[in-house]
């Protein structure tokens, strides 16, 4: 059971835009800032947002994050096949005093 | 360009020891952290701990917390994760990653890994 809840599926279809919320607590979330990562199959996570809404440099524009209260969600635009991937939330929890991860989606380019 | 090399994969035993590196630039060892982060087998990530090469300063995940060691050499900018005696459910792939931590006054604790290493699979089995 991870922290930080995530569904564990999503799915959309070429040029769809698809939004993967991310929930926890006032020791997490509400508290902190919410980071995303994007691991492909086989490979290393790759972060995706950081402080709930920054694009590192190379990040497509059609990634964002946003956050309210203890959730957060990321949104893909203009879904591409090469986006599908797992997606995990992350942050820094007060109480357990390190970051935590949610379970990870799995999102599917039908 | 920022990298991570991360030591290659290992096949050990039940009860035996293991160490493994991280490598990075010399920048990357003296202005950030290094952390460590657990992948089992179809599973999600999970945070383990984290090191500052710069005065050792170290963090663990309470999970982890007297299952392994972090360490770094600042010299030879390397940081190592290792264990006394491996477990069957030790099998996972393990990634390090650069860590950012900040702390600000509005918006709280920024932590996270903007480079990563391409992992070490650690396989476990008698």
């Amino acid at each position: 059971q991870s922290v930080l809840a995530q569904p564990p599926s999503a799915s959309g279809t070429p040029g769809q835009r698809v939004t993967i919320s991310c929930s926890g607590s006032s020791s997490n979330i509400g508290s902190n800032t919410v980071n995303w990562y994007q691991q492909l199959p086989g490979t290393a996570p790759k972060l995706l947002i950081y402080n709930n809404n920054q694009r590192p440099s190379g990040v497509p524009d059609r990634f964002s994050g946003s956050k309210s209260g203890t959730s957060a969600s990321l949104a893909i635009s203009g879904l591409q096949s090469e986006d599908e991937a797992d997606y995990y939330c992350a942050g820094w929890d007060d109480s357990l005093n390190g970051v935590v991860f949610g379970g990870g989606t799995k999102l599917t380019v039908l | 360009e920022v990298q991570l090399v991360q030591s290659g994969a290992e096949v050990k035993k039940p009860g035996e020891s293991l160490k493994i590196s991280c490598k990075g630039s010399g920048d990357t060892f003296n202005r950030y952290w290094i952390g460590w982060v657990r992948q089992m087998p179809g599973k999600g990530l999970e945070w383990m701990g984290i090191i500052y090469p710069g005065d050792s300063d170290t963090r663990y995940s309470p999970s982890f917390q007297g299952q392994v060691t972090i360490s770094a050499d600042k010299s030879i900018s390397t940081a190592y994760l290792q264990w006394s005696s491996l477990k069957a459910s030790d099998t996972a792939m393990y990634y390090c990653g650069r860590g950012n931590k900040y702390y600000d006054v509005l918006t709280g604790y920024q932590d996270y890994f903007d480079y990563w290493g391409q992992g070490t699979l650690v396989t476990v089995s008698s």
